[in-house]
């Protein structure tokens, strides 16, 4: 089984509509991150937490909100999709300490916004 | 703050060819850098890390890169190409003071022709 488990791994919508991606971790990590792929963009950091009770906004957290509702859950919320926001998803962890810095990934996302 | 630049979006090689993908970084504190590669329909995987110590990194599937601090380079090398080689590849930097958070470069497709 995945460490890093992402659900759905594609999903088409319509604008308007809410959507929620989920995240899980058997890694035992403190740290995870959502991110957005975009071709020609690379990932751009969404949303990211250091516990459960430590989240923090990223550099394009506009139109996104999250929820971290254990060590090893962590989901992302479109409250109003838009096309805009048709894209790959990724989510990631991280320990802390030494190795704080090696992010480990999902399978993503794949997105739709019609 | 920090950034990241790929140069070159697309790089096609033929198989056995030399593989040489550019990665510059910007960073106004000692940085640590990462290659990351994507296969398609996959999540990033890393390929190798330099954080301190020895400027030449070697990682999985015969790759590595060389930190170069006076160029702000972390170009990222193979001697000879496998068709296997084929996927997306994406630079990125961190720094102690970034708290674990990673700046991804734009990423490069490499194509392998046999």
């Amino acid at each position: 089984d995945a460490d890093v488990t992402q659900t759905p791994r594609n999903r088409i919508t319509k604008t308007g509509k809410r959507i929620m991606l989920e995240c899980s971790q058997t890694k035992g990590h403190d740290r995870m991150y959502w991110y957005r792929q975009d071709p020609g963009l690379g990932l751009r950091l969404i949303y990211y937490s250091f516990d459960v009770k430590d989240i923090n906004k990223g550099e394009i957290s506009d139109g996104y909100s999250v929820s971290r509702q254990a060590q090893a859950k962590f989901s992302l919320s479109l409250e109003s999709a838009i096309p805009n926001q048709t894209a790959l998803y990724f989510c990631a962890t991280s320990d802390t300490g030494p190795a704080k810095n090696i992010q480990y990934f999902g399978a993503g996302t794949r997105l739709s916004v019609l | 703050a920090q950034s990241v630049t790929q140069l070159g979006s697309h790089v096609s090689v033929s198989e056995g060819a030399l593989v040489l993908l550019r990665c510059n970084y910007s960073s106004s504190v000692p940085p640590y850098l990462f290659w990351y590669v994507q296969y398609p329909n996959q999540g990033l995987q890393l390929l190798l890390k330099y954080t301190t110590g020895a400027t030449l990194v070697k990682g999985i599937n015969g790759f590595e890169a060389e930190f170069k601090k006076s160029e702000t380079s972390f170009h990222l090398t193979k001697p000879s190409a496998h068709m296997s080689d084929a996927a997306e590849y994406f630079c990125a930097v961190s720094a102690d003071n970034q708290g674990g958070k990673l700046i991804f470069g734009q990423g490069t497709e490499l194509s392998v022709k046999p």
